[in-house]
């Protein structure tokens, strides 16, 4: 079974802090992966998407991919209380569907 | 254009009966997706479309489920005799490439079945 695995968290940070959040996949065929946020009671919000071994940044946020290993990874720098929300980690499966984590809870403290 | 509007946001209903969600894509993505969320877990995939062809559908999906998108524009998706483990949110997503640059998701219909 294809999977994606998560640390449910809480993770508590406090606020100016770098958050980083894991997340590890089972498929190898897997080609995009996904980090959405979600505040409770809302729906999933696209923050970045990567596909190439490395590192991708945008704004606050850094992705981190590494294929050998089957690890992704979400870099939240300058945390605010704000950023407080479930982080979701998703991987394609084929070239439609994704496989999502449980979500891993973030908590800033102010 | 104003995202995936999905309707409505809440629905309760009783076990037994039918029920109906709606979900309007961003007007220039040709591919819809169906997901559901339980509390605690990552959304999970029922059913896409690529324009009005239902090309998967899970085996989540029973036959009390129905997905529907005439004329490949707006999708409904139905649950015939609600059950409470059919008690969810429901999430409709669209996408102009086949997924690999990520999906907007709709605000969701909370269903809670009693």
């Amino acid at each position: 079974q294809k999977e994606v695995e998560q640390n449910s968290g809480p993770l508590s940070v406090p606020e100016g802090a770098i958050a980083s959040l894991n997340c590890t996949y089972s498929d190898r065929g897997s080609q995009s992966f996904f980090w959405y946020r979600q505040y409770s009671g809302k729906s999933p919000e696209l923050i970045m998407f990567i596909y190439s071994n490395g590192d991708k940044e945008d704004g606050r946020f850094t992705a981190q991919l590494n294929k050998a290993s089957q690890y992704v990874s979400l870099l939240i720098r300058d945390s605010q209380p704000s950023d407080s929300a479930t982080y979701l980690c998703a991987a394609t499966s084929g070239t439609y569907k994704y496989i999502f984590g449980t979500g891993t809870r973030l908590k800033v403290l102010a | 254009d104003t995202g995936v509007s999905q309707n409505p946001r809440h629905k309760i209903t009783k076990r037994g009966q039918n029920v109906t969600f709606r979900c309007d894509p961003i007007s220039e993505h040709n591919r819809l997706y169906w997901y559901r969320q339980t509390l605690g877990q990552g959304p999970e995939f029922l059913t896409y479309f690529q324009n009005e062809a239902q090309l998967e559908k899970s085996r989540l999906l029973s036959d009390r489920f129905s997905a529907e998108r005439p004329k490949g524009s707006f999708s409904t998706l139905e649950i015939q005799r609600t059950e409470q483990g059919d008690s969810a949110m429901y999430l409709c997503a669209s996408s102009y490439t086949g997924g690999a640059y990520g999906y907007t998701f709709g605000s969701g219909t909370r269903l809670t079945v009693v």
